[in-house]
């Protein structure tokens, strides 16, 4: 039983438009969220976080959202651009330090 | 030069033989890991080592054995190879666990 869910394999946006990635988790004791990025022939790199005490965080064209009520979170990326193609990974773990679990991940492609 | 080095990039071996993937960084972080990622399921945690004294197994650590040998190296071995066993395989490091980590760019290793 997955932990963390990426129910989309993939998606296609137009370039300027937004990307809008989603995940969902069953584990309620989850706190903190991350979200990775991956290009072929490299390993995942961090993009941005989130902890359970905000709904919001931002890092330039990067926001992630948070709904605890609903164990779900999204990526927007706003405007997406064709360097923004990758498969994005979804990471979560309680807060204690405990090790992170990773959602199957969602491959974006963002069309010029 | 890459903080998190993995050696080989590839590789393709025969069924029982004995394989060893090796990793090695220069962030001086304590915490290492290794993962396993197969299509639509993503990273899967193998085994984890909070420093050189402390090794633990992950979700998938059944085929698998790790050593490490200093701060800085944490090899991966599969002591009799098996076609299942045919994967992406990831180390990371991270300064503690509830920290992003930081990933080589993997091995794909194939077993016939």
């Amino acid at each position: 039983d997955q932990q963390v869910k990426q129910n989309s394999p993939s998606l296609s946006v137009q370039e300027g438009r937004i990307s809008i990635l989603n995940c969902d988790y069953t584990n309620s004791m989850f706190d903190y969220f991350l979200w990775y990025k991956k290009y072929p022939a490299e390993g995942p790199t961090f993009l941005i976080s989130i902890s359970s005490i905000k709904d919001k965080n931002e890092d330039g064209r990067f926001t992630v959202f948070l709904n605890k009520s609903a164990k779900h979170l999204s990526l927007h990326i706003v405007p997406s651009q064709p360097g923004d193609s990758a498969v994005y990974f979804c990471a979560a773990s309680p807060y204690y330090g405990q090790n992170f679990v990773f959602g199957p991940g969602t491959r974006l492609s963002v069309l010029p | 030069d890459a903080d998190v080095t993995q050696t080989p990039r590839n590789r393709i071996t025969k069924t029982g033989k004995r394989i060893m993937l090796e990793c090695s960084q220069t962030k001086g972080h304590d915490r290492m890991y290794w993962y396993r990622q197969d299509p639509g399921l993503g990273l899967r945690l193998i085994y984890y080592s909070f420093d050189v004294k402390d090794i633990n197994k992950g979700e998938i650590s059944d085929g698998y054995s790790v050593s490490r040998q200093a701060q800085a190296k944490f090899s991966l071995s599969l002591e009799s190879a098996i076609p299942n066993q045919t994967a992406l395989y990831f180390c990371a490091t991270s300064v503690a666990g509830d920290q992003p980590q930081h990933f080589g760019d993997g091995t794909r290793l194939s077993i016939l």
